[in-house]
């Protein structure tokens, strides 16, 4: 069985620029959810993916959007990237929609300069 | 708002126990969840508390009281490699989970 895996695990982006980030969920689960952890802080929500629709999502502005594919892998993708935006992100995927238990990939480290 | 209070730092040393402390304001609750994340890795998933009472995995428990909006993780039988952050999250809906700022526990020889 296959665990959560993202790409790219660093990235370096400056301050304007768009970036894509991926993940591919644990075999068989067909939900996804993306955080943004600021160093020395818990991860923060974004929004989450079940079965191809966005089905919740937390405090971020629309420049914050993601997809999720047939296979139920999933893209975060931030627009007009600010230096705030400098964060571990994280994915989880779980069984269900249902946010009880998660299981995380080990991050993208974006640092916007 | 929503918000979950930890202790920002537990110290403790090998074999002995350890308790992290949470409490929560929220406006929709569901359940307490754990997680132990090592220096910037995968959150890793402890336990979930849906009801009130103690859970129980391994060296792991975890305790959920609704009506004082509080919970804890117990840590047995300190290992050094339990060293890492906790982080208690409340589920809020059943697809919205909040994090706490987490608590650092490190585990002395």
């Amino acid at each position: 069985e296959t665990g959560v895996t993202q790409s790219p695990t660093h990235l370096i982006k400056t301050r304007g620029q768009q970036v894509t980030l991926r993940c591919s969920s644990q075999s068989g689960h067909n939900t996804v959810s993306w955080y943004q952890q600021a160093l020395g802080q818990g991860p923060q929500f974004i929004f989450q993916y079940y079965r191809e629709e966005e089905n919740g999502r937390g405090n971020f502005p629309p420049r914050f959007s993601g997809l999720q594919f047939p296979n139920y892998s999933s893209e975060l993708n931030v627009n007009a990237l600010e230096l705030d935006d400098s964060a571990l992100y994280l994915c989880a995927s779980s069984l269900t929609s249902s946010q009880e238990t998660q299981y995380f990939g080990p991050g993208t480290r974006l640092l916007v300069l | 708002g929503q918000s979950l209070e930890q202790p920002s730092e537990v110290t403790a040393v090998e074999g002995a126990i350890v308790q992290i402390n949470c409490t929560y304001q929220t406006s929709g609750f569901y359940g307490l969840s754990w997680y132990q994340q090592h220096d910037g890795g995968a959150p890793t998933f402890l336990s979930y508390n849906g009801l009130d009472g103690l859970e129980e995995t391994g060296r792991f428990s975890s305790f959920l009281s609704r009506s004082d909006s509080y919970g804890y993780l117990l840590l047995q039988e300190l290992q050094m490699k339990d060293s890492a952050s906790y982080f208690c999250a409340a589920l809020i809906s059943t697809n919205k989970l909040i994090f706490g700022t987490g608590t650092l526990l490190a585990v002395q020889p």
